[in-house]
């Protein structure tokens, strides 16, 4: 399988619930990200990897919690989450930090907390 | 002001039109610059990077105008395929090459 790979698609969770997000990445990026997108809002970017090394927290808050084990795999572990949290939820990765080739998307999950 | 800042439409324009959206950037510092497509519900796909010296693909091309702080998009012949939301993409520099997204200008083609 190829490109960029996220799971699950759809995600309904409570409040008090945790769960976690899957991407993985199969075209040998050095560089992955998270990024999170509201209705009528710009992506928002979250988390930035750079070699599994984390670069960047966009000032996220700490219910959202990033894991990278190896640079081709990224979580996002959620827990006790707000209704406004609810959002289209992206990994994407790049050849380089500095993403002079341009970023590759996942299809995103859909999260709806309830 | 904000760091990526697009028209966001929506552009209704009948079929075979020409159709040009504008993205402003703030940081003028920036290095790398993309224009990606994102159709409803689907994640952006990179549609085309942004070169100082302008490129063209088929009916795309843009262009990137540093003095001004904009890149522009041009759509010659329009599909009714090419309805979307074309999203600005601009990487910051200065130690931190974190793109940064416009919120996308919507694009509606009609028979």
């Amino acid at each position: 399988e190829t490109g960029v790979t996220q799971t699950p698609r759809h995600l309904v969770m409570g409040m008090t619930n945790k769960k976690s997000l899957k991407c993985e990445q199969h075209l040998g990026h050095n560089a992955m990200y998270w990024y999170k997108q509201s209705a009528k809002k710009p992506l928002e970017l979250m988390f930035v990897y750079n070699f599994k090394e984390q670069t960047e927290n966009n000032s996220v808050p700490s219910r959202f919690s990033p894991e990278c084990p190896n640079s081709s795999h990224l979580f996002l572990h959620l827990h006790t989450l707000q209704p406004e949290d609810s959002a289209l939820y992206l990994c994407a990765s790049s050849q380089e930090f500095n993403g002079n080739y341009g970023y590759t998307f996942g299809s995103g999950t859909r999260l709806t907390v309830v | 002001r904000k760091e990526v800042e697009q028209d966001p439409g929506p552009f209704n324009v009948p079929e075979g039109a020409t159709v040009a959206f504008n993205c402003t950037y703030s940081n003028s510092a920036s290095q790398s610059f993309f224009w990606y497509r994102q159709d409803c519900r689907k994640e952006p796909k990179l549609l085309m990077s942004v070169y100082s010296s302008g490129n063209e693909d088929g009916r795309f091309t843009a262009q990137l105008n540093r003095a001004s702080q904009y890149i522009s998009l041009l759509i010659r012949d329009s599909k009714l395929s090419d309805s979307a939301t074309y999203l600005c993409v601009v990487s910051q520099s200065g130690g931190s090459y974190i793109p940064t997204f416009g919120r996308g200008t919507s694009l509606i083609v009609h028979p």
